[in-house]
């Protein structure tokens, strides 16, 4: 049982090129998030799913895209990168009954 | 606009002793409260938690408080272990049915020295 697993695990871009992060979970959960960690500003909401084929902005959408073909995975796409968009980025599920998440590891992106 | 506020970046607590861990929103619609716990290059765990209608919730050595009317709730770790050391998030829940979530602060970085 894997939990919640994040591709890749670190990263390096150039400004304007576009990545996929992908995140997979195996425990059938229903809704599953991307939040942002930055030094001084915490984990902020980038986008979240409450269930297959949905998708809904959090608090910081901007610069980014998701999709959720799939229950068990969430993809978080930035199209145009931006060293404002260098950060740590943690994806989470939860089931629908549950108020706690499960993060995974996390991935560590750099633009220059 | 932070609604989610944890005012001390860090902290430093001998070993055997009490570390208080503070956290105050804003937002009166948050109805459930939750601390995680990070180490580094790993994602935040999950640690206690407690519902608004409540006061007092405790798990071992942790013991998590609040209070409604000053919108605040603390973390009290006891004793203190080395262990412990980590950046513990305070979160709270908001959001209509079915599209709740969670709203981190912006954590605290507790040391425990031996």
């Amino acid at each position: 049982n894997a939990g919640v697993t994040q591709t890749p695990k670190f990263r390096v871009l150039k400004t304007g090129q576009s990545m996929t992060l992908l995140c997979a979970q195996d425990m059938n959960h229903e809704y599953m998030y991307w939040y942002r960690q930055d030094p001084g500003m915490g984990l902020r909401l980038i986008h979240y799913s409450v269930g297959e084929g949905t998708t809904a902005k959090g608090e910081v959408p901007d610069g980014y895209n998701v999709s959720r073909l799939k229950k068990q995975n969430f993809l978080l796409g930035l199209e145009s990168a931006a060293p404002s968009q260098t950060s740590v980025y943690f994806c989470a599920s939860k089931i629908q009954t549950n108020y706690g998440y499960t993060f995974g590891s996390g991935t560590r992106l750099t633009v220059v | 606009d932070q609604q989610v506020k944890q005012n001390s970046p860090s902290l430093s607590v001998q070993e055997g002793r009490i570390s208080i861990l503070n956290c105050d929103y804003t937002n009166s619609m948050f109805d459930y409260f939750l601390w995680y716990k990070k180490y580094p290059a790993e994602g935040p765990t999950f640690l206690i938690s407690i519902s608004s209608i409540k006061d007092k919730n405790e798990d071992g050595r942790f013991t998590v408080f609040l209070n409604k009317s000053a919108k605040h709730l603390s973390l009290h770790i006891v004793p203190s272990q080395p262990g412990d050391s980590a950046v513990y998030f305070c979160a709270a829940r908001g959001g209509l049915f079915g599209n709740e979530k969670l709203t981190f602060g912006t954590g605290t970085r507790l040391t425990i020295i031996p």
